[in-house]
Order: C-alpha cells, then structure tokens, then sequence
C-alpha cells in the first residue's frame, strides 16, 4: 500500500504571497490531520478534515486554511505569508473510527519564507 | 504544564547499548500510545503503537505503558548508528483523535 505522498516537498515564497500544500493520504483512510514543526516549537496541530469536513482545529490564526475532496486528497492553504511560517508543514492519515487511531505521516512539505 | 513530558536530550550512547526513551502525561484519558522515529528534514515513522497498559515487542524495540504512573518508554536493544533520529511519543483517547506529542528525544548511537 502506498504511503501518504505531499507536494511539493521544497517550496520557497516571498513574505506577503500565498501557498497551497496537496496532501494525499493513504488508501483507505478518511482523516487527514496537518502538522507544522519547527525546531523552536515542535510538531503543531494545524487541523483535521475527516469525510470532507473539518472535525478539528488547532490554535493558528485564519490564514491557516484547509479543505478534504472526496476522494480524501487534502490542500492547506496560506495566505499573507510571515517569516515565522518558515517550517516543515506535515500531512498525516488515519483509518479513524474502526479502533485504530495511529497517524501515518508523510514526508512533508518545507517551506522557506524570505 | 505541558500535556506530555519528553526530555529533548540529546541522547548519546554507544553501538550495542540498550536505549531507554520516556515520556510522562498528565491526562488520565489517554489510552492510545505511539512512538515515531524521526530522521532530519524526513516525516515521522510509526515505530509502535499500544493500547492501554502492557508492553509490546517487535524486534528490537519494545513499548511500555503505565498508566497507574502514566509513563511510557520506548527501549531499543542492540542500539545501531541507524537508530540516530529523534523519537516521538504520542497519545490519545477520551474521545479525542488527535494526538498530543511530546517535543521528541534526540538520539545518537555512535560507533
């Protein structure tokens, strides 16, 4: 079974512009959750998206979107980008809701903001 | 404080130790709990995953959870330089999917 796959895997922006992450998860599973970490704070939950809506959400301010298509593939998205958004932003799924609720993550995206 | 305790390390042991990794909690509803592994600049990898109390064994990594003492370690024997990573623990239950991570462990095995 092939493992969560995210695109792209390097991307550098300029302050001020907008990004958006793909995220695809593996087969099967229905909960994407995304992650930033760096190396001051660690992995932060960012938020879930389960069956296309998102179930939940962690403490980033709004221009932290999200969204789940049907086929379970996710985007993030950031807008007005800040130096701080410098990190590596990582997707996780989950087969959530037959009793496993181990993540598997994939290999992230970093992004660099100059 | 923090929800889940780790100490960042680092870690330093040589080839053929037997590694001890730790976290502690403080939530009581926790009941699910895993360790990642980590490399630089790579995702996360599910190295084991419990539920509840006990241990659980695969090859040379062995996962234990007290929940009376709401500790969890991770011990690694026969330590090799490809065991260098950083080690994650994770948890979750009373209701919540999302697990909460500790800040992770460094790790370094050296020849």
């Amino acid at each position: 079974k092939a493992g969560v796959t995210q695109t792209p895997r390097y991307l550098i922006k300029t302050r001020g512009q907008q990004v958006t992450l793909s995220c695809s998860p593996i087969s099967g599973h229905r909960s994407v959750s995304w992650y930033q970490q760096t190396p001051g704070q660690g992995l932060q939950f960012l938020f879930e998206y389960f069956s296309e809506t998102q179930r939940n959400k962690g403490n980033f301010p709004g221009r932290f979107s999200g969204r789940q298509f049907s086929n379970s593939r996710s985007e993030m998205n950031v807008s007005t980008l800040e130096l701080g958004d410098s990190a590596l932003y990582l997707c996780a799924s989950s087969l959530v809701g037959t009793g496993h609720y181990e993540q598997y993550f994939g290999p992230g995206t970093r992004l660099t903001v100059t | 404080q923090k929800e889940v305790e780790q100490d960042p390390g680092p870690l330093s042991v040589p080839e053929g130790a037997i590694v001890s990794l730790n976290c502690t909690y403080s939530n009581s509803a926790f009941q699910y709990f895993m360790w990642y592994r980590q490399y630089s600049r790579k995702g996360p990898e599910l190295l084991m995953y419990t539920y509840s109390s006990g241990n659980k064994e695969d090859g040379r990594f062995t996962a234990q959870v007290d929940k009376s003492s709401k500790y969890i370690s991770l011990f690694i024997r026969d330590s090799q330089p490809s065991d260098s990573a950083t080690y994650l623990c994770a948890m979750n239950g009373g209701g919540s999917y999302i697990p909460t991570f500790g800040r992770g462990t460094s790790l370094i095995v050296h020849p």
